[in-house]
């Protein structure tokens, strides 16, 4: 129990374009998901928390215009990195929990991730 | 403001010995404490967590951690590595405010040498 899958794995796009990520929990409700980018050879750096229905909470330093996240089911997570430039060339990374449910133990489910490459 | 420490970037160890990897923590509550194993390009995987109960947690693929109070660390630990371990590990430290925030440690590098 408790996969959280991540689309799509690899993705290579030109500059000034947008790319979308979904992260869907599949057997569990996803109260909150919460959305990593991951540096080469360093740790996760948390960008954002979304809860179901309502608006993300963006970490300091994280631009909510450029990194768009909408969490409209239970189930569904996306984040949007619209305008796409090479900076933002990176490995991101989903993760779920179920706080208030059956699961409610704390720990995070992570996805596959997703490595954005941008031309 | 909860944080995590991992004070070794890299661990070397030979196939067959005890393996140990670092972390320690600073909240201001009780903690959730959590290990985390990444393999290249892939996502986190679930090791084990402590929170609350016997301070000595076992986990996932014959790891193991303590957790102690006092020195407020959660050192992971392995008695026979296997080649396989090699990975890039991650300690993480939550707090439960009425929201599960994970803050990560940096990582550490494990290289089990056959």
């Amino acid at each position: 129990g408790a996969v959280v899958s991540q689309h799509p794995s690899w993705v290579i796009c030109k500059s000034g374009t947008s790319v979308k990520i979904e992260c869907r929990s599949l057997d569990f409700q996803a109260t909150t998901m919460f959305w990593y980018r991951q540096f080469p050879k360093q740790s996760l750096m948390l960008m954002a928390t979304s809860n179901e229905g309502s608006k993300a909470t963006y970490e300091q330093g994280v631009e909510k215009d450029k990194f768009l996240i909408n969490h409209a089911s239970l189930t569904l997570s996306t984040l949007t990195v619209t305008s796409a430039h090479p900076e933002d060339s990176s490995f991101y990374i989903c993760s779920a929990s179920d706080i208030a449910g059956q699961l409610n133990t704390g720990e995070l489910f992570f996805g596959e991730g997703s490595r954005l490459t941008v031309l | 403001a909860q944080s995590v420490a991992q004070p070794e970037d890299q661990v070397n160890v030979a196939e067959g010995n005890p393996l140990t990897v670092k972390c320690t923590y600073s909240v201001s509550g009780n903690p959730y404490l959590f290990w985390y194993v990444q393999y290249p390009n892939r996502g986190l995987q679930f090791l084990l967590k402590y929170i609350t109960g016997d301070n000595l947690v076992k986990g996932s693929y014959g790891f193991e951690a303590e957790f102690n109070k006092s020195q407020t660390s959660f050192h992971l630990k392995k008695p026979s590595a296997l080649v396989s371990d090699s990975a890039l590990y991650f300690c993480a430290v939550s707090e439960n405010t009425g929201g599960f925030k994970t803050i990560f440690g940096a990582g550490t590098r494990l290289f089990v040498k056959a």
